[in-house]
């Protein structure tokens, strides 16, 4: 199998505040993690793209101090919002790709919205 | 930059009809995928396709991966009210990049 999950499902915070989202492969490896943005009736905007040990490259667009992300193993990466403003309220969903498998073969999360009042 | 587009956006069918999906990339494709997200869920993969020209079948969809790597099809025979949900196309380009999605078409299937 390859489940990914995410935690939390929802969350609701004040603006200012900064919200962690993890996203975990639970029964393999993910040699890559993805996150995604996701607002209602519209396709995926990939913000950033993280490997085990190393930097996230983030896509153009997407500040990288205020989407914080930390891959800090094989099973696991965060993304942190810092300082969320209501615009940042969105589906942001995770994905991950499985070695063995091809690269672009993703595996997504079941998603986290954020509403920030 | 590379573009990658679906057609039609959304797509209402009577149950047993036919449903088809198109996505065109501006640029040669690597690879292509689908996904299917059902509504208020996650994106599921469906299928890949690699080759030029390349036909899958998963029952009663079929995939196909157009001959200069640039277009794709899904196609649904017999629709399903199981069926219902948004599918996306995503491409990557032969000079490498990002993995970009297509906006997705919404089926939804009146029983």
């Amino acid at each position: 199998g390859a489940v990914v999950s995410q935690h939390p499902s929802r969350v609701i915070c004040k603006s200012g505040t900064s919200v962690k989202i993890e996203c975990r492969s639970l029964d393999f490896q993910a040699t890559t993690m993805f996150w995604y943005r996701q607002f209602p009736k519209k396709s995926l905007m990939l913000m950033a793209t993280s490997n085990e040990g190393s930097k996230a490259t983030y896509e153009q667009g997407v500040e990288k101090d205020k989407f914080l992300i930390n891959h800090a193993s094989l099973t696991l990466s965060t993304l942190t919002v810092t300082s969320a403003h209501p615009e940042d309220s969105s589906f942001y969903i995770c994905s991950a790709s499985k070695a063995g498998v091809s690269p672009d073969t993703q595996y997504f999360g079941p998603g986290t919205r954020l509403t920030v009042l | 930059g590379q573009q990658v587009m679906q057609i039609p956006q959304y797509q209402h069918v009577q149950e047993g009809e036919d449903f088809t999906t198109y996505c065109n990339s501006s640029t040669t494709l690597s690879n292509i995928q689908w996904y299917k997200q059902r509504p208020g869920g996650h994106p599921v993969f469906l299928i890949q396709l690699v080759k030029s020209g390349e036909v899958k079948k998963q029952k009663r969809l079929t995939f196909q991966f157009g001959e200069a790597k640039k277009n794709s099809s899904l196609h649904i025979t017999a629709t399903q009210t199981t069926d219902v949900g948004t599918y996306f196309c995503a491409g990557r380009g032969n000079q490498g990049g990002k993995l970009i999605f297509g906006q997705g078409t919404e089926l939804s299937v009146k029983p």
